[in-house]
């Protein structure tokens, strides 16, 4: 059964950069033609996506957020990452990971979500 | 970028009573609309994608239809786990730019 864990800090420092991995067990990353994304939600709003990436490595981004975002994935650990650069309070959200084929919507399962605090 | 609009804001209803959520886009997304059920402290679960087709293992109680730039989704009678927050998603961009509707809050009434 495929599962996505995710990792990473709960806090991060304002103008610091934020990292989160969602490691896949249960399944390949690189099978079945899937996109791995990021999505996050500031507490108490609603959902926002973030972008994704192959495993051959094709992103795409939310344009409002491409010029601070970067999306990794090591296919050896079966894992994709996310880094987002110069955080303010605006970025303390939940951070989820999750699974789409290319033009499809978002499949379950999502990892558990990560809530990032930038604060000093 | 194209932008969901999701009514209303909260909704209020009886268990055993029908809850019809509105989602309507800024411009037509044809049928590439999904709908997730989000409770508490927990992630979204996806309901209904295509529109109208439901995920496996949804309650057949859940319904979607439209296309274009008008959605609804149906709970054709409420049982105590729906009362949750309910969200539309649009996929028609490319480059994929996807976006969410703002959200339902269905509350008991």
């Amino acid at each position: 059964q495929l599962q996505l864990q995710q990792s990473g800090p709960g806090l991060v420092k304002p103008s610091e950069t934020l990292s989160l991995t969602c490691t896949v067990s249960g399944g390949s990353i690189s099978g079945s033609n899937y996109y791995w994304g990021w999505i996050r939600q500031p507490p108490g709003r609603g959902l926002e996506w973030i972008g994704s990436i192959s495993y051959s490595g094709s992103t795409y981004f939310n344009p409002s957020l491409k010029s601070r975002v970067t999306i990794s994935v090591d296919t050896s650990k079966n894992q994709f990452s996310l880094k987002l650069t110069s955080v303010s309070a605006a970025d303390t959200a939940v951070y989820y990971c999750a699974r789409h084929k290319v033009g499809q919507q978002m499949r379950d399962p999502w990892g558990q979500g990560t809530l990032v605090t930038v604060s000093s | 970028e194209i932008v969901m609009t999701q009514s209303p804001a909260t909704l209020s209803v009886s268990p055993g009573d029908r809850a019809t959520l509105s989602c309507r886009a800024s411009q037509s997304i044809s049928s590439f609309l999904a709908w997730y059920q989000q409770k508490d402290g927990q992630a979204p679960r996806l309901l209904i994608y295509g529109a109208s087709t439901r995920a496996t293992g949804v309650p057949a109680r859940f319904s979607g239809s439209g296309s274009g730039t008008d959605f609804t989704l149906t709970i054709s009678s409420l049982q105590s786990e729906d009362f949750a927050v309910y969200y539309c998603q649009q996929y028609n961009e490319w480059p994929p730019a996807y976006t969410f509707g703002q959200g339902t809050i269905l509350e008991i009434k």
